[in-house]
């Protein structure tokens, strides 16, 4: 069975500041990582995803992700933030035969202070 | 560009009464979802679907029942609709596979 923890439920961080949102993952097989942000009253969309390959991720709007198995980690970072990227991310995680499930992190709430 | 559509963004209803959410995409995908979110919880899988007229229990199915006539359109229908099913629900879709799944906009239902 997979599981996913983010760590902070909230976060804050300056206009400008390096942003780091925690996820760890628990999967009994190869999983495959995402990474979705929700802004305010939408749905979600994705950010990245890791399958295989290079462990290192880049997705859109200048975040990465680096997937680091001894670790079972999965954390997303962000260079310098800016007041865009005020939103609840959700990590998640897909494994298995099939992958049917793809189970969500409880997300985790980034503001950005001018 | 893949697209999702939830057909109310915001629902009130009455206690007992019976709700029908629909969901409909575009892309030919096999797999289609059913999440409640939560404050704090995050999201959490009600049903899923992996084909037409196939569906699947998730985490939290009680007091939802799901119907999957055609490949495009999944419906979540709450029998007797409760206070406790207040939420944000959103429905994913996505093809087979460890794939990533494309959302809906979600409908905010309000049970009074």
């Amino acid at each position: 069975a997979q599981s996913v923890t983010q760590l902070g439920s909230h976060v804050s961080v300056s206009e400008g500041a390096l942003v780091l949102l925690r996820c760890n993952y628990s999967s009994s097989v190869p999983p495959y990582l995402f990474w979705y942000v929700q802004y305010p009253n939408q749905g979600l969309q994705l950010l990245l995803k890791y399958t295989t390959g290079a462990t290192l991720v880049k997705g859109i709007n200048g975040f990465e992700a680096e997937f680091k198995k001894s670790e079972t980690s999965f954390h997303l970072t962000k260079p310098s933030a800016h007041m865009s990227d005020a939103a609840e991310y959700f990590c998640a995680v897909s494994a298995g035969t099939g992958g049917f499930k793809t189970i969500f992190g409880a997300g985790t709430r980034l503001f950005v202070k001018a | 560009d893949v697209k999702v559509t939830q057909s109310s963004r915001y629902l009130v209803k009455r206690t007992g009464e019976k709700v029908f959410l629909e969901c409909v995409q575009d892309m030919d995908h096999e797999n289609m979802f059913w999440y409640r979110q939560d404050p704090g919880l995050g999201l959490r899988l009600i049903y899923f679907s992996y084909d037409v007229k196939m569906k699947e229990k998730g985490d939290i199915p009680e007091g939802y029942s799901v119907s999957r006539e055609k490949k495009e359109r999944f419906s979540l229908i709450l029998e007797s609709a409760s206070t406790n099913q207040t939420s944000m629900y959103l429905c994913a879709s996505r093809t087979q596979g460890n794939t990533e799944a494309f959302f809906g906009q979600g409908t905010r239902l309000t049970v009074v």
